[in-house]
Parts: C-alpha cells; structure tokens; sequence
C-alpha cells in the first residue's frame, strides 16, 4: 500500500502570505494526486487534480507542483477565507489520503 | 449543480447492521462510478469502496470488504452503503464521492457505542 505523509499538520500564516504544504509518498505516484480544502461543517472540496490542474472555479491562486514521490500545495497570497484543514490524496494505486494540515490565521 | 446528500448515519450499537443512503443530482448519475469514504474523530480520511457507473463491479479496501457492501439504485440516483457488525472504529464521518472524488456530500456521522 501507498504511505502518504503530509506536513506540516498545522500552520499558522499572516494575509498575503505564500504557503506551502507537502505530501510525501512512499512510491511514485506519477503524478496522481490531488488536493483538497475542508473548511469546518462543510463537505471536501477539490482544489487541483492530477498535481496541477485547478479545479473549475478554484482561485488562481491556488497551485500544485511535483512528481514521482514529492508534492506541494502553495497559495501564492492567502486570504482569510482559505481558513481550513489541506489534505492531499493519492489514486496512483488505490487511494490513499494526508492526514491533514491545518491552516489558521497568525 | 453536483449535489450529494448523505443519510442514516446515528448512534448503533457494537454488532448492529446500518445503511446509508446518499442521493445525487446535478448530474447523470448512472454515468459515473461512485464511492463511499469515511473520516474518523482524529480526521483521517480511509477510502471504503468504489462502484461501478452500472452497479456491476464494486472494489473495497480489503479490511472492509467482508463487513461493507456498496450498491446502488440508478432510478433513484441513489448509492448505498450497508455495514454490518459494526465495531467502535467504524465510528466516523461517511463522505459518499462522485469518480475521481471530484464532488463530495456534507457527510453523515455514525457513532458505534454500547
């Protein structure tokens, strides 16, 4: 099985600040990653797919990067509606998700 | 506009059978693959199972599959999820997904206790 390791699991981050959040596989996964923001009582939402293609709607941004085993999120500018928990999620061979990072405001 | 609408979820007990419903719109749902996924109280995320668009195929993750079952009813735009002798650790938020996990429900919270 696919080992997906996320970091960092919490963030704290001032407007207009670029962030990154990373997910480490344990194998390549051929650029088969996603990423997704879970805001409090609300249901996931996609934010990129397949590494770096954003989501229908999603704000530019919102970026992915990587390939083979490491993969990176980044909000070029954050903004305080971008308030949520991250996790990525890998369906090179199975599914695999991160286990989260949490993004709070300093 | 893609909806999913989780329900069933509740309190049950340790050994007890349950079955979730999540009812879609939005789109042809008889065209797209669906699966079940579910967060546990500290927030992992565990991919349950996958059906496919006809209802002819399901997969699940081998440390469910014997527990789990996924089926649907495309009349009714409706997947399903039954789970039987459910355990403390099936306690949980149950996400169904539309393929490639575009689009997700609000979630429906099981909690398994005596």
């Amino acid at each position: 099985d696919i080992q997906m390791t996320q970091s960092p699991s919490f963030l704290s981050a001032t407007v207009g600040d670029r962030v990154t959040i990373n997910c480490k596989a344990s194998q390549n996964i051929n650029k088969y990653l996603n990423w997704y923001q879970q805001k409090l009582g609300e249901a996931p939402k996609r934010l990129i797919y397949n590494t770096n293609s954003l989501q229908t709607g999603i704000p530019s941004r919102f970026s992915g990067s990587g390939s083979g085993t490491d993969y990176t999120l980044t909000i070029s500018s954050l903004q305080p509606e971008d308030v949520a928990t991250y996790f990525c999620l890998q369906h090179n061979s199975g599914y695999t998700f991160g286990a989260g990072t949490k993004l709070e405001l300093k | 506009e893609v909806q999913l609408v989780e329900s069933g979820g509740g309190l049950v007990q340790p050994g007890a059978s349950l079955k979730l419903s999540c009812v879609a719109s939005g789109f042809t749902f008889s065209d797209y693959w669906m699966s079940w996924v579910r967060q546990t109280p500290g927030k992992t995320m565990e991919w349950i199972g996958d059906i496919k668009y006809d209802g002819s195929y399901t997969n699940y993750a081998p440390s469910l599959k014997n527990r789990f079952t996924i089926s649907r009813d495309n009349a009714k735009s409706t997947l399903y999820l039954q789970m039987s002798n459910v355990r403390s650790e099936d306690t949980a938020t149950y996400y169904c997904t539309r393929a490639l996990f575009d689009y997700w429900g609000q979630g429906v919270m099981v909690t398994v206790s005596s």
